[in-house]
């Protein structure tokens, strides 16, 4: 089945530590999105990346860092330096010539 | 720079009664629309998308939006709601030949009562 993996569903951490969302995708899609979803303020963009070795930051990116080394793989970084890290995180990925976004399940941090 | 507003936080409608989610958005040119379903602990689904053509847009689960450009709208609407609809909704808009990003409305929980 061709969809968005994230892992892990649930992840705890200590303040002060980095932390590594994984994101992989088999749908053969040029770009890769990174969403932060908190209670009543709808998704808002982290990092986009429209091609290998290329990624842009998005509206809220301080204290965040990506990489795209592969086309199927964009993992995100939550560096201690990110005052709120605590949030639920979506992983989304598009082709180049349509508009949709297709979504991951979510990964849910909590940062203690 | 796009925006949407959502204008309803939380919608609480009977099961087989109609239901409205309200969406405005806010741009200079032209822009794409989409309406994603969140049900809880996941991520976003697809329910419909308006690029251009029809302004009445049918998507999955019954759903339906209407494109409303003087008064920048896509209102969602089902006739009859069931409890498996019961969710989160987010509008979103981007703009033709853009990076593609979306910029997402702040949602509308919708809750079936029966």
């Amino acid at each position: 089945d061709g969809g968005i993996t994230q892992s892990p569903k649930y992840l705890f951490r200590k303040e002060g530590q980095n932390v590594t969302l994984s994101c992989e995708q088999n749908l053969n899609h040029d770009a890769m999105y990174w969403y932060r979803q908190d209670p009543g303020q709808g998704l808002r963009l982290i990092y986009y990346s429209q091609i290998v070795n290329d990624f842009q930051k998005g509206d809220i990116a301080e204290g965040y860092s990506v990489s795209r080394e592969k086309k199927e793989s964009f993992p995100l970084t939550v560096t201690s330096a990110q005052k709120n890290p605590t949030a639920f995180y979506l992983c989304a990925s598009s082709m180049t010539s349509y508009v949709e976004q297709y979504f991951g399940p979510g990964t849910r941090l909590t940062v203690t | 720079a796009q925006s949407v507003t959502q204008l309803d936080s939380q919608v609480p409608v009977f099961e087989e009664a109609p239901v409205e989610l309200r969406c405005n958005y806010s741009s200079s040119v032209s822009v794409y629309l989409f309406w994603y379903v969140q049900y809880p602990n996941q991520g976003l689904q697809l329910l419909l998308k308006y690029l251009s053509g029809s302004t009445l847009v049918k998507g999955i689960n019954g759903f339906e939006a209407e494109f409303n450009k003087s008064q920048t709208s896509f209102h969602l609407r089902k006739p009859s709601v069931h409890i498996s609809d019961t969710a989160e909704y987010f509008c979103a808009v981007t703009i033709p030949q853009g990076t593609q990003k979306l910029v997402f409305g702040q949602g509308t929980r919708l809750t079936i009562n029966p």
